[in-house]
């Protein structure tokens, strides 16, 4: 099935580590997004990738970093720089020629213990 | 500045008693609206693009409108099933690339 995986589905967190959670599309998107959301608030972008090898911050970057090696993958590392991390996390991704109607993954729970 | 705002912020129906969700934004030269719907820890599926003024758009019970300054999606004769929290988006006038979202509405359909 076509679609974009994200794993893991829950992931708690020791403070002062970092985790990665991991994204796949096989839908051959260009695009890709990690975008982060708390309850009673819009979903916030923490960062996009256009291209293979090339990725923007979004509104709340700090904390977080992202790597985009392969176009079919985007994994989205939470650092201990990161205040208040546990959230509700989600992989995005678009292809210009849909209209960039932006497509979404189930999602990852991440919680600091 | 918030550029999206849905309202009401929850909504409780009984089966087959229609009603309408808010989503009013200040972008200058739209570019595209979206309409998601979300379940309970579940990823936002894509319901709806309008792209201009008096655009409509139906999918089922739903149906979604566009005007200058705000978008409305209907929902007629709703069902148990059409519980969720609907979510806006609009697409930033100066990168294709970024949506901004809405806090969302959340809907109850009770039978």
């Amino acid at each position: 099935d076509g679609g974009i995986t994200q794993s893991p589905k829950y992931l708690f967190r020791k403070e002062g580590q970092n985790v990665t959670l991991s994204c796949e599309q096989n839908l051959n998107h260009d695009a890709m997004y990690w975008y982060r959301q708390d309850p009673g608030q819009g979903l916030r972008l923490i960062y996009y990738s256009q291209i293979v090898n090339d990725f923007q911050k979004g509104d709340i970057a700090e904390g977080y970093s992202v790597s985009r090696e392969k176009k079919e993958s985007f994994p989205l590392t939470v650092t201990s720089a990161q205040k208040n991390p546990t959230a509700f996390y989600l992989c995005a991704s678009t292809q210009a020629s849909s209209g960039n109607t932006i497509y979404f993954g189930e999602g990852s729970w991440l919680t600091v213990v | 500045e918030d550029q999206v705002t849905q309202s009401p912020e929850a909504l409780r129906l009984q089966e087959g008693e229609s009603s309408s969700l808010n989503c009013s934004y200040t972008v200058s030269g739209l570019r595209g609206l979206f309409w998601y719907r979300q379940d309970p820890g579940k990823g936002p599926e894509f319901l709806f693009t309008l792209y201009s003024a008096g655009e409509e758009k139906e999918k089922e019970r739903l149906k979604a409108t566009l005007t200058k300054k705000e978008s409305f999606l209907h929902i007629t004769a709703p069902k148990p099933e059409d519980s969720a929290t609907y979510l806006c988006a609009v697409q930033d006038p100066s990168n294709d690339y970024k949506l901004s979202f809405g806090a969302g509405t959340t809907v109850t359909v009770r039978a």
